[in-house]
């Protein structure tokens, strides 16, 4: 499809395992954003790429939060030692360049679960 | 700080009434304010947005207010449909690229 594509839609592992999320951004969007949206509440700001380099990453949580974007693409969102906490949606969204209008085109979202 | 709220949590709506969804800020270091929709399941999706060198911006069945007197922004739906029935968030856009995102309205439109 055209829109942005996250995978896995749903994730659900034990406390303490890795995870990896993927982000497949609208074609020729060279802006790239991860959020997290927890249960009644509004996305929050994890980490904004330009192209390949993470422009901003004063969102994520800690240190066991990390995401590339390695040929200016497809971005991975990396957990380490998962707690119960990180559990959420995990949206992704990409726009066109840095937004001048604020309209980002966000994915569906890849549910995590941690038991 | 700078935050980003909603007045009422839920908002229920007879279809083809018109609705109006509020929010407000707390400061205005930010000039640039967005409206989303989300619909169960799905990601967040644009509806419109504002300046504050604008009081009332219009589109397709929707209409912002921006009153930075009282730091104040509503979103106006006309002639609500089912198909309006979403959880509404409006949000800030901070450093040219980061959405502060409010709490969200949770709109249901009945028939």
């Amino acid at each position: 499809g055209a829109g942005v594509s996250q995978t896995p839609s749903n994730k659900v592992t034990e406390k303490g395992k890795y995870v990896e999320l993927r982000c497949d951004p609208i074609s020729g969007h060279t802006a790239l954003y991860w959020y997290r949206q927890s249960l009644g509440q509004g996305p929050e700001f994890l980490i904004y790429f330009q192209g390949t380099g993470a422009a901003d990453d004063s969102g994520l949580p800690n240190d066991r939060f990390f995401a590339v974007r390695p040929e200016g693409s497809v971005s991975t969102l990396k957990i380490q030692r998962t707690e119960r906490g990180d559990s959420a949606v995990y949206l992704c969204a990409s726009s066109i360049d840095r937004p001048n209008t604020g309209e980002l085109f966000f994915g569906e979202g890849s549910r995590l679960t941690v038991l | 700080g700078e935050s980003v709220g909603l007045h009422l949590p839920t908002l229920s709506v007879q279809e083809g009434d018109n609705s109006i969804i509020n929010c407000a800020y707390s400061n205005s270091a930010s000039d640039y304010f967005i409206w989303y929709k989300q619909e169960s399941g799905k990601g967040p999706q644009f509806i419109i947005d504002i300046r504050s060198n604008m009081d009332k911006r219009q589109g397709q069945r929707v209409t912002v207010l921006l009153n930075k007197t009282v730091k104040h922004l509503s979103l106006q739906i006309a002639a609500t449909q089912p198909g309006d029935s979403a959880v509404y968030f409006c949000a800030r856009l901070n450093s040219g690229y980061a959405l502060n995102f409010g709490k969200g309205t949770s709109l249901l439109v009945t028939p």
